[in-house]
């Protein structure tokens, strides 16, 4: 099992350009979702997915897009990337044990820099 | 609303001192969850620990201890005997019952353990 696997690790972008986070988890987890990591603002959710085809917002949900189409794959989208949008972004994943949900299986993370 | 308060944001001490992170959460649901999670320097994020909300029994695993007061709203952690690999962010987290996916993040303590 490789877990929960995040491409790319860095990018940079420039303002206005779009691009995909790519997150990948090889565990048959029904949950997943997405965080961005800012220098004293611990995670937040971004956008987080009960299963294949249900996606919902999080907490800082604008500029970025989800879809999910398989269990496996929860790719984050960046419209039109912003300065603000430079963080660390995670993905995580999670299933149901039959008696308890587990505790969420986080990625490496992904740096991204927008200019 | 939910809210986990980490108000220790960097702690520093010198090995082999004990150590007590604080956590202090809000939430209106009677029955959730808690976590503590470790980042390293490295950048993962490595899973401590899971306290359900009816389980107010205190845990010890090796040197690292928790105690969960659900009266005073508190999850605190103490590493006995700190070492120079202990250094990392601590993050302290709260989920719903029935999506632990979806986590509030505290905004995390920094701790230093110096040689």
């Amino acid at each position: 099992n490789a877990g929960v696997t995040q491409t790319p690790k860095f990018q940079v972008l420039k303002t206005g350009q779009s691009m995909t986070l790519q997150c990948a988890q090889d565990m048959n987890h029904e949950y997943m979702s997405w965080y961005r990591q800012d220098p004293g603002m611990g995670l937040r959710l971004i956008h987080y997915s009960v299963g294949a085809g249900i996606t919902d917002q999080g907490e800082v949900p604008n500029g970025y897009n989800v879809s999910r189409s398989t269990t496996e794959d929860f790719p984050l989208r960046l419209l039109s990337a912003a300065p603000s949008q430079t963080s660390v972004y995670f993905c995580a994943s999670s299933y149901y044990s039959g008696q308890a949900y587990t505790e969420a299986f986080f990625g490496q993370g992904t740096r991204l820099t927008v200019v | 609303a939910q809210k986990v308060t980490q108000a220790q944001t960097e702690i520093s001490v010198v090995e082999k001192e004990d150590v007590t992170l604080d956590c202090v959460y809000e939430t209106r649901d009677t029955t959730y969850y808690l976590f503590w999670y470790k980042q390293p320097p490295s950048g993962e994020l490595v899973f401590l620990i899971r306290r359900n909300s009816f389980d107010e029994q205190n845990e010890i695993s090796g040197r690292y201890s928790w105690n969960f007061q659900k009266s005073t709203s508190s999850f605190n952690f103490t590493i006995t005997a700190s070492q120079v690999v202990d250094s990392a962010v601590y993050f302290c987290a709260l989920s719903e019952v029935y999506n632990t996916d979806k986590l509030i993040f505290g905004t995390g303590t920094r701790l230093q353990v110096f040689p």
